[in-house]
């Protein structure tokens, strides 16, 4: 079955320090993998998605396909970049409309 | 993102009701989606609709109904079958499936 696994659930980091969250997925197909995030008194938003090898807000994620990973970082942590993140898989092999979601970290950036 | 529109924004139901969340969007979306979301849990999919009068079932879907009439309109009923429908419920909506998702702001159904 396929899963989206966030190991953290909460990550707290100071301002200008780097940051890394942890995304780990399950599934036997070619995945298709994508950021979203929830800013305080927001809307679930996309941040980025593999297939479009960008840098939002000095985010990067890859993909490894030999760990099944997609870690989201980022070398400098500002404190707008407090969120809730949640990592989500594609896992139907003729659309990405079925979004599989992880549990979400929440990351806080101090001052 | 003003184009989706979840009403209302907090519900209550008695249990053995059935009870319809609204969402509305006006960004000539054909795809619409809705999601449950418990605590200390990832969003999960109820049911997804890729055109209009076609909905396909998402992973937790049992309890759950769905129409697809209008494109803007995609309203979720939540029924006396689901055992444990408290939650926060998430409207999204996308050009088709290949494209990404606008949420709405969500609704809380709480039983009393």
């Amino acid at each position: 079955a396929q899963r989206v696994t966030q190991p953290e659930k909460l990550l707290s980091v100071f301002k200008g320090a780097p940051v890394e969250l942890k995304c780990n997925y399950s599934y036997s197909g070619s995945p298709e993998l994508f950021w979203y995030v929830q800013y305080s008194r927001q809307r679930l938003q996309l941040l980025l998605r593999h297939i479009s090898r960008e840098s939002i807000k000095g985010f990067t994620a890859d993909l490894n396909k030999g760990e099944t990973s997609f870690h989201l970082k980022k070398p400098f942590a500002q404190e707008e970049d407090s969120a809730m993140y949640y990592c989500a898989l594609s896992f139907s092999t003729d659309s990405w409309g079925k979004l599989q979601f992880g549990s979400g970290t929440q990351v806080v950036v101090t001052p | 993102d003003g184009g989706i529109t979840q009403s209302p924004k907090y519900l209550f139901r008695k249990e053995g009701q059935n009870v319809t969340l609204s969402c509305e969007q006006n960004l000539n979306h054909d795809a619409m989606y809705w999601y449950r979301q418990d605590p200390g849990q990832g969003l999960r999919l109820i049911y997804y609709s890729q055109i209009v009068n076609d909905f396909q079932k998402g992973d937790i879907a049992e309890g759950y109904s769905v129409s697809r009439e209008k494109k803007e309109s995609f309203p979720l009923t939540v029924t006396s079958a689901q055992k444990n429908p408290t939650a926060f419920y998430l409207c999204a909506s996308s050009r088709d499936l290949n494209q990404p998702q606008h949420f709405g702001d969500g609704t809380r159904l709480s039983i009393l």
